[in-house]
């Protein structure tokens, strides 16, 4: 079946640091990748996506590349803000599974000024 | 403006009762979902609706059930049956099951004492 790892947080940064957070998946067919953000007390928001590899999904200073030859899809930002305290969550979307959304486990940043 | 809205945003239950948490979009969407997010473990599907008058149970369906009379309603009850129903209940929807964007409301947070 289809699975999202993500990296365990939390991460925790000083401002304008750069962020990393990985995230790997397996899937049965050619599936679309996605970021999402959740803040404190709230709901999940898309970040970011991409649909086929080597595309570059990015929003709000964040970027991640679909890897196809890692199964990679890793968030990066080059200088984090208090505001981006937040977890972030990984998922993919795969055509052969009827596009239902499969999550990672979500990664927790805080940023402290 | 469109959205998602649930409610409650808080609610607290003894054990044994059952309850039904709400869900509302008003941006003409097909299908609608519901997850669990418990800390550490990111989303799990619970229930889905691809079309108004149909659903199928997720990963975790035991223990809850839901309706979708309406296009624009899909409420979720969680029975005595749940074990451990305390948890984080996420909506969302998207305009079709195979398309779109998944759109999420800002969750309701149950705690049964």
């Amino acid at each position: 079946g289809n699975s999202v790892t993500q990296m365990e947080g939390p991460v925790t940064l000083s401002e304008e640091a750069f962020l990393t957070i990985n995230c790997t998946y397996t899937a049965t067919g050619y599936p679309s990748l996605f970021w999402y953000v959740q803040y404190p007390g709230e709901g999940l928001q898309l970040l970011l996506k991409a649909t086929k590899a080597d595309d570059k999904g990015s929003n709000k200073g964040f970027e991640a590349t679909y890897r196809k030859e890692t199964t990679s899809f890793h968030l990066e930002k080059g200088s984090v803000q208090v505001s981006d305290s937040a977890v972030y969550f990984c998922a993919l979307s795969d055509n052969n599974a009827g596009n239902m959304l499969t999550f990672g486990g979500g990664t927790r940043l805080m940023v402290k000024p | 403006d469109g959205g998602i809205t649930q409610s409650p945003k808080y609610l607290f239950r003894k054990e044994g009762q059952n309850v039904t948490l709400s869900c509302e979009q008003n941006l003409n969407h097909d299908a609608m979902y519901w997850y669990r997010q418990d800390p550490g473990q990111g989303l799990r599907l619970i229930y889905y609706s691809q079309i108004v008058n149909d659903f199928q149970k997720g990963d975790i369906a035991e223990g809850y059930s839901v309706s979708r009379e309406k296009k624009e309603s899909f409420p979720l009850t969680v029975t005595s049956a749940q074990k451990n129903p305390t948890a984080f209940y996420l909506c969302a929807s998207r305009l079709t099951a195979n398309t779109g964007e998944l759109f999420f409301g800002e969750g309701s947070r149950l705690t049964v004492l």
